[in-house]
């Protein structure tokens, strides 16, 4: 199983431009979520999605938008990049079946605004 | 939120036992506690989670106090491979909360030969 898959694993943005960041995972969890991590800290949560068509808000979800059209795929849009959203963005999943279920985590999108 | 505080770094020699600790003076009933980490340039990965009782798996041992207010993640024989960021979580067991996931900064494990 190739697990979460993240991509682009590198990016670099003007102010101003827009992006998506990719997720996908084949463990065929209803449960997704974008964590951004910030040089020398944790992991803030941004979104997240119980299944399909329900999406919400984490900790720190402005600038930042997410749809999940189906169970596979859960993107992270930046409508007009800012140098603040210069971070490490990591994508996680898990079955929603409560405490007892792990996180699985891809390797993250490290992206640069200039 | 409940939230735990962790030293920010320790530092073991290899294969020597290692013993993170952890607070969360304000955790509730519902709370499990969850631990995870991050080795150089790649995501979390879980390691361990417990609610009251200590508990043992392939990579690591969980020592819960018994007022729930702290524990302690031992890795019984430290190996450089776990040179790490290591985080302490807790987890919301109720109904509608246990999705959200807040990490801390973590304690970030140095091992020595």
């Amino acid at each position: 199983n190739a697990g979460v898959t993240q991509t682009p694993k590198f990016q670099v943005l003007k102010t101003g431009q827009s992006m998506t960041l990719q997720c996908a995972q084949d463990m065929n969890h209803e449960y997704m979520s974008w964590y951004r991590q910030d040089p020398g800290m944790g992991l803030r949560l941004i979104h997240y999605s119980v299944g399909a068509g329900i999406t919400d808000q984490g900790e720190v979800p402005n600038g930042y938008n997410v749809s999940r059209s189906t169970t596979e795929d859960f993107p992270l849009r930046l409508l007009s990049a800012a140098p603040s959203q210069t971070s490490v963005y990591f994508c996680a999943s898990s079955t929603p079946t409560g405490v007892n279920s792990p996180l699985h985590f891809g390797n993250g999108t490290r992206l640069t605004v200039t | 939120d409940a939230k735990t505080t962790q030293p920010n770094s320790m530092e073991s020699n290899e294969e020597e036992p290692v013993h993170l600790p952890c607070n969360h003076s304000t955790i509730s009933g519902t709370d499990y506690i969850h631990w995870y980490r991050q080795l150089p340039s790649q995501g979390p990965e879980y390691v361990i989670h417990g609610l009251t009782s200590n508990v043992n798996n392939r990579m690591a041992s969980l020592a819960i106090a018994e007022d729930r207010k702290s524990s302690t993640l031992i890795l019984h024989r430290a190996t450089l491979r776990d040179a790490a960021v290591y985080y302490c979580i807790l987890r919301d067991g109720g109904a509608y909360n246990f999705n959200k996931f807040y990490f801390g900064s973590g304690t970030k494990l140095n091992v020595k030969p």
